[in-house]
Formats: structure tokens, C-alpha cells, sequence
């Protein structure tokens, strides 16, 4: 059964750095594509980015590529996205997927002073 | 960036009943491979989206016939028969044709 889970979610300062972590089985991570996507408070989906299946590359949405990155270690069958100077509407769910058709279960950022 | 309309923003159904869910792209969703990168995904309360219908049509792993997925180009339709309670909840559509990825603002399905 293929499992995504996210983890690293919280309460975040503005202008700071947060690091999610996507633990992946069920299947063999090292032959996928691997993205994240958020959900905002008002449900709208973005898509963040991706990355390709040994990491060597990566695609991102315009308006978050400077501040978000993603990475992978398939040794560890897990997936990050590295968050810099966050921002208020930074605040969403965030879901690690496989190719889009595999979801976890989410992890709350809340970006707030 | 593909902008993607759906309609309408919720949906009245009696259990037993059939509903429609429109998905407009801006753009053609045809891939130059010739695939259409066009999926259908439900979210119920409180859990995060599931795949229900990837590549216009085809069903994911597990979901009932009674999802079906049509259309082409810019124009997508997803059919739901006989609804069951389970099938509540708010769906997306979402093109992976051309980054960025883009979805739709959501069908909020719920019982009449």
C-alpha cells in the first residue's frame, strides 16, 4: 500500500526558514516523480513543484521559486521541501504527492507573529 | 499559467441521483505526446484529495463505475450516478499538461 506521510508543519514566524519531510512506502520511491501541493485556508490548490525521480530536476511554480526548494533523499524514501522567509499567505495545508495520484495526509503551516 | 473554471461552485443531490461537474481549461490540454494530462479529485471532509479520474477518463485503482470522465481539448466533464453519501464532498479538477500545474477552484457536492 503505497503511504505518503508529511511531517514538519507548525507555527511559523514570518521572515523565518521551515523544512517538511515526505516519508514515502509502499513502493519504490527512487522510480518516481515526486511534488508537493498546498491548500490554503479558503481551499484554493497550488501546486508547488516537483522533482524528478534522482532528484536531478526540479520544476516550481514562478511565484515560489525563489523562496522554496525541493530535494529528495532516496535512500531514505523521503522528499523535502525547504520554506525561506515565509510569509503570511504561506499559510496552508501541504501534501506531498506521487505523481499526483498518491496523497498524504497533509501538514499544517501557519505563518503568523 | 493554464487556468482552470469549474462549475458549478456547489451542487444539490438527492441520494440515487446523477450530477455533472464542468472543468474549462484556457488553454488546450493536449500534451505534445498526445495525451490530455486532465484529472478529477475528491476531497471529503477532513481528509486530503483523492484521485478519482486520471487522463480524462480513465478510473484510478478502486473507484466505482459510477465515476465516469469525459471531454477534450479545453472542455471536461466529470458524471457521477447513483450517488451514495460517500461521494460528498468537494471535487477539483487539475491539468498536468503544462507546468505549472493548475487546478480548478472546486464543486462542493452536497445532499439536496
Amino acid at each position: 500500500e503505497v503511504q505518503l506521510v508529511e511531517s514538519g508543519g507548525g507555527l511559523v514566524q514570518p521572515g523565518a526558514s521551515l523544512k517538511l519531510s515526505c516519508v514515502a512506502s509502499g513502493f519504490t520511491f527512487s522510480d518516481y516523480w515526486m511534488s508537493w501541493v498546498r491548500q490554503t485556508p479558503g481551499k484554493t490548490m497550488e501546486w508547488i513543484g516537483d522533482i524528478k525521480y534522482d532528484g536531478s530536476y526540479t520544476n516550481y511554480a514562478p511565484s515560489l521559486k525563489n523562496r522554496f526548494t525541493i530535494s529528495r533523499d532516496n535512500a531514505k524514501s523521503t522528499l523535502y521541501l525547504q520554506m525561506s522567509n515565509v510569509r503570511s499567505e504561506d499559510t496552508a495545508t501541504y501534501y506531498c504527492t506521487r505523481d499526483g495520484y498518491y496523497w498524504g495526509q497533509g501538514v499544517m503551516v501557519t505563518v503568523s507573529s | 499559467d493554464v487556468v482552470m473554471t469549474q462549475t458549478p461552485v456547489s451542487l444539490s443531490v438527492s441520494l440515487g441521483g446523477q450530477v455533472s461537474i464542468s472543468c474549462r481549461s484556457s488553454q488546450s490540454l493536449v500534451h505534445n505526446n498526445g495525451n490530455t494530462y486532465l484529472s478529477w479529485y475528491l476531497q471529503k471532509p477532513g481528509q486530503s484529495p483523492q484521485l478519482l479520474i486520471y487522463k480524462v477518463s480513465n478510473r484510478f485503482s478502486g473507484i466505482s463505475d459510477r465515476f465516469s470522465g469525459s471531454g477534450s481539448g479545453t472542455d471536461f466533464t466529470l458524471k457521477i450516478s447513483r450517488v451514495e453519501p460517500d461521494d460528498l464532498g468537494v471535487y477539483y479538477c487539475g491539468q498536468g499538461t503544462q507546468y505549472p500545474w493548475t487546478f480548478g477552484g472546486g464543486t462542493k457536492l452536497e445532499l439536496k
